[in-house]
């Protein structure tokens, strides 16, 4: 089935430093979403994003977070900079339209550890 | 916005036996309701979902139930299996917006 790649699986930062997380949405897909998950469970929603804006975002979607897909490459995340409480897995995802019941893909996720 | 609250964090279950998993939603709006599975150190896996239309859907082993009145909707596991073992999340779209998550419920299936 479609699939959602994310790269790199897992990344290891020093606090204060950028990071950018990748997402490589279905091909056709028109939406694009990040999500954070916490301690195993909580998928807390940050952010999604369509025809090149961010069309909601939550509280947690801080500053220091952004996101573009330039020129229809990757889906990305970029923190900068980095804080302690921002280790946690990210899971991009996409789908081809939103609401009415339209599915979302999710990516395997980029677990982040800040030091 | 949209809470969704699910009600079960653990449930532990036998082989063969029924698993049943609790959510509820605050926006009335909401009219899609998807269910994912992520097994131990992996991504979310799509399982099954339930559009506003309706009030029950199967596939295969899965049941979904929606009560809209309630707010309320379930994943019924029939016939559980060990590879049914499992973090399950329930979630609603907010009225056609980005999918807001329960909390997780973990369920174990035991031989």
């Amino acid at each position: 089935g479609p699939k959602v790649l994310q790269i790199p699986s897992h990344q290891i930062i020093d606090m204060g430093q950028m990071v950018t997380l990748n997402c490589d949405p279905v091909s056709n897909h028109l939406y694009f979403y990040w999500y954070k998950q916490i301690l195993g469970q909580q998928m807390e929603f940050l952010v999604n994003f369509y025809n090149g804006k961010v069309m909601e975002k939550s509280k947690l979607f801080k500053d220091q977070f952004s996101v573009e897909r330039p020129d229809g490459s990757y889906f990305t995340l970029k923190i900068q900079p980095t804080a302690l409480e921002d280790s946690a897995v990210y899971f991009c995802a996409s789908s081809l339209g939103q609401g009415r019941g339209t599915e979302v893909f999710f990516g395997k996720g980029t677990r982040l550890t800040v030091v | 916005g949209e809470k969704v609250e699910q009600h079960e964090s653990t449930l532990s279950v036998r082989e063969g036996d029924s698993a049943v998993i609790n959510c509820t939603y605050t926006d009335t709006a909401s009219s899609y309701f998807p269910w994912y599975k992520q097994e131990a150190g992996k991504g979310l896996h799509f399982v099954i979902d339930i559009r506003s239309n309706v009030d029950r859907k199967q596939s295969q082993r899965l049941i979904v139930l929606l009560d809209k009145k309630a707010k309320r909707f379930s994943l019924h596991i029939t016939a559980t299996q060990p590879e049914d073992s499992a973090i399950y999340f329930c979630a609603a779209d907010q009225g056609g917006r980005a999918l807001i998550f329960g909390t997780g419920t973990t369920v174990s299936v035991s031989p």
